[in-house]
């Protein structure tokens, strides 16, 4: 169980451009789900919190007109970046809540993001 | 807010050895404390967790202890093998269930 998938794995965009990166939980009903990002060689840097159904609660400094979420369903959650810019560039992973006890992440595979 | 450190940043071991990785927190009311095993390029996974109603916890090499008065927790993994080899995240979750992280530790494991 506890199994979380992200789409795409890698991709690469023009400037300017928007990027849609979809989370989903694949066998367990997700009452919350996070959106990362991560540098190289660095941990993981919490951008929103996203519940099914709400408004997704954002980090200081993120900007939420610029990495846009939305949480259509309890098994599914999308981040995207829009007017992606080179500096975007970065690993983005997901993760759900909720299959067993509320506080357990489990995490999808990540998306490479390039912006050229 | 809440913070986590975790030493050390870098842990190098022969293999067959022990290795273990410290972490503190800060808010005392975190209660769920979690590692992650990383490997370069892919998802953290979930090695093992504690909560705050017990002191330690064992899966065949892995064992967490959890010191709530010190506020320090330990991930101590035993026999050290090559694909051990990864980077190790500690970190803390109070009850709004997100989770607060160490800036992580890079073991390698010497043959």
């Amino acid at each position: 169980g506890a199994v979380v998938s992200q789409h795409p794995s890698r991709v690469i965009c023009k400037s300017g451009t928007s990027v849609k990166i979809e989370c989903r939980s694949l066998d367990f009903q997700a009452t919350t789900m996070f959106w990362y990002r991560q540098f190289p060689k660095k941990s993981l840097m919490l951008m929103a919190t996203s519940n099914e159904g709400s408004k997704a609660t954002y980090e200081q400094g993120v900007e939420k007109d610029k990495f846009l979420i939305n949480h259509a369903s309890l098994t599914l959650s999308t981040l995207t970046v829009t007017s992606a810019h080179p500096e975007d560039s970065s690993f983005y992973i997901c993760s759900a809540s909720g299959w067993r006890e509320f506080n357990e992440q489990f995490f999808g595979p990540g998306t490479r993001l390039t912006v050229l | 807010g809440e913070n986590v450190e975790q030493h050390p940043s870098t842990l190098s071991v022969q293999e067959g050895d022990s290795a273990v990785i410290k972490c503190t927190y800060s808010d005392s009311a975190s209660n769920y404390f979690p590692w992650y095993k990383q490997e370069l390029g892919k998802r953290p996974q979930l090695i093992i967790d504690i909560r705050s109603n017990v002191g330690e916890k064992k899966d065949q090499r892995i064992a967490v202890t959890l010191n709530k008065t010190a506020k320090h927790f330990s991930l101590h993994i035993t026999e050290t093998q090559p694909e051990d080899s990864a980077v190790y995240f500690c970190a803390a979750s109070t009850s709004n269930y997100q989770l607060i992280w160490g800036a992580g530790t890079k073991l390698i494991i010497k043959p």
